[in-house]
């Protein structure tokens, strides 16, 4: 059973430009949800979908956006780039969404996203 | 609102020793999960355990063992006999659907284990 995948694995950008990172979830898991990581915040929940609806939304500014496609896959966007922007971004899937009662969460290997 | 500390920043130790690794959480919520999560140098992940807040068992895998107080507030995981494999960065993890949906895990800070041959 394949696991979670990411895409690209590492990423360059310049402040002010736009990405778009990728993840595909594990067969049959409908829940995705992306993570930031930093050095200096840790771990932080960006968004979570289930049936290609955002179910929540953490604490993050309206330039990261998200989205699910009806085979599961979803997408984050980062418009405007800042420097603070780099981090790991983590994709995890499960069967249902936080909501239901959290079912385990397995986690991609990320994006190093680099903002220059 | 939630939140989830894990006190120690690093731990190092030998080959073959015990080592536990505390996590303590805060939630106003009666039904709620609770979650450790090993992360390797590769980056990803990986899922070690769930708990939910009506388990006080304590649970061992291995050479894994986790220990369920919820008079304390803990969810402390210890690893006997270590290994240079177990080096990693553990997460410890809080689910809370209870306020208002789950805004998807609260992690704490993570814990980096470093096991020396």
């Amino acid at each position: 059973k394949a696991g979670v995948t990411q895409t690209p694995r590492y990423l360059i950008k310049t402040r002010g430009q736009q990405v778009t990172l990728s993840c595909s979830p594990i067969s049959g898991h409908r829940s995705v949800s992306w993570y930031q990581q930093t050095p200096g915040q840790g771990l932080q929940f960006l968004f979570e979908y289930f049936s290609e609806t955002q179910r929540n939304k953490g604490n993050f500014p309206g330039r990261f956006s998200g989205r699910q496609f009806s085979n599961s896959r979803s997408e984050m966007n980062v418009s405007t780039l800042e420097l603070g922007d780099s981090a790991l971004y983590l994709c995890a899937s499960s069967l249902t969404p936080s909501d239901r009662g959290a079912t385990e969460a397995f986690f991609g290997q990320g994006t190093r996203l680099t903002v220059v | 609102a939630q939140k989830v500390t894990q006190a120690q920043t690093e731990i190092s130790v030998v080959e073959k020793e015990d080592v536990t690794l505390d996590c303590v959480y805060e939630t106003r919520d009666t039904t709620y999960y609770l979650f450790w999560y090993k992360q390797p140098p590769s980056g990803e992940l990986v899922f070690l355990i769930r708990r939910n807040s009506f388990d006080e068992q304590n649970e061992i895998s291995g050479r894994y063992s986790w220990n369920f107080q919820k008079s304390t507030s803990s969810f402390n995981f210890t690893i006997t006999a270590s290994q240079v494999v177990d080096s990693a960065v553990y997460f410890c993890a809080l689910s809370d659907p209870g306020e208002g949906g789950a805004d998807g895990l609260t992690f704490g800070k993570g814990t980096h284990l470093i096991i020396q041959p």
